[in-house]
């Protein structure tokens, strides 16, 4: 059974800082695995996907890895702004059209002016 | 594009009535929905996957007579949580497959049973 870990399960910064949230996976036969942000009371909103062929993705200021092997992607966001507080999601899914999704424990970000 | 409208995003009802949740795909036919469970500062967790003109997939530990999914048609799927009681209180989340990789979310319901 697939087990997706997420480490912090809080981080508090102020804003500007860079910042690294952490995703682990105990099956590695993944077929893609994506990030999403929440925020408080409301739906998912997809922020990266990581195809298992593919190591690392981009959009402004987020940069997400993936090592399969390892069992563990990173997101990284650049110079925080307090717009960016919200909860972060990981999710895997092991095959793929519509393939169900194995969330992450998620972590609660809050940044601070 | 490929919006998913959920309704209601809130509502209380009382120990044992039944609160239907609708998830209508606006732009685009929904073949796949799955359906999602989060309690308070926790993640999603799936309760059930159904597809169009079919018997949904229930998780294991689900109990597929108290909640109730429907796909009838390519743009709407309902829950159901029937005979509802303080202990069902949670987020509701849906969410559709749109193409090969991605996933639209609904804005969830939050159901409070009293």
């Amino acid at each position: 059974k697939q087990e997706v870990t997420q480490i912090p399960a809080a981080l508090s910064v102020p804003e500007g800082e860079n910042l690294v949230l952490n995703c682990s996976f105990t099956d590695s036969a993944i077929y893609n695995l994506q990030w999403f942000r929440q925020d408080p009371g409301k739906g998912l909103t997809s922020l990266l996907l990581i195809q298992s062929s593919q190591r690392e993705q981009t959009s402004g200021r987020l940069n997400a890895s993936l090592d399969k092997s390892s069992g563990r992607s990173t997101l990284y966001i650049a110079a925080s702004q307090p717009g960016d507080s919200a909860t972060y999601l990981c999710a895997v899914s092991r095959t793929g059209t519509a393939s169900k999704l194995t969330f992450g424990t998620g972590t609660r970000l809050q940044v601070t002016l | 594009g490929a919006v998913v409208s959920q309704h209601p995003s809130w509502v209380i009802c009382k120990s044992g009535t039944s609160v239907k949740i609708e998830c209508r795909s606006l732009d685009f036919q929904a073949t796949t929905m799955f359906w999602y469970r989060q309690f308070p500062k926790q993640s999603l967790m799936l309760m059930a996957t159904s597809n169009e003109g079919s018997k949904a997939t229930y998780e294991q530990g689900v109990e597929k007579d108290k909640f109730l999914i429907n796909h009838a048609s390519l743009t709407l799927s309902t829950l159901t949580v029937t005979s509802a009681h303080p202990e069902d209180s949670s987020f509701y989340i849906c969410s559709a497959s749109i193409g090969t990789y991605g996933y639209t979310f609904g804005s969830g319901t939050r159901l409070t049973v009293v």
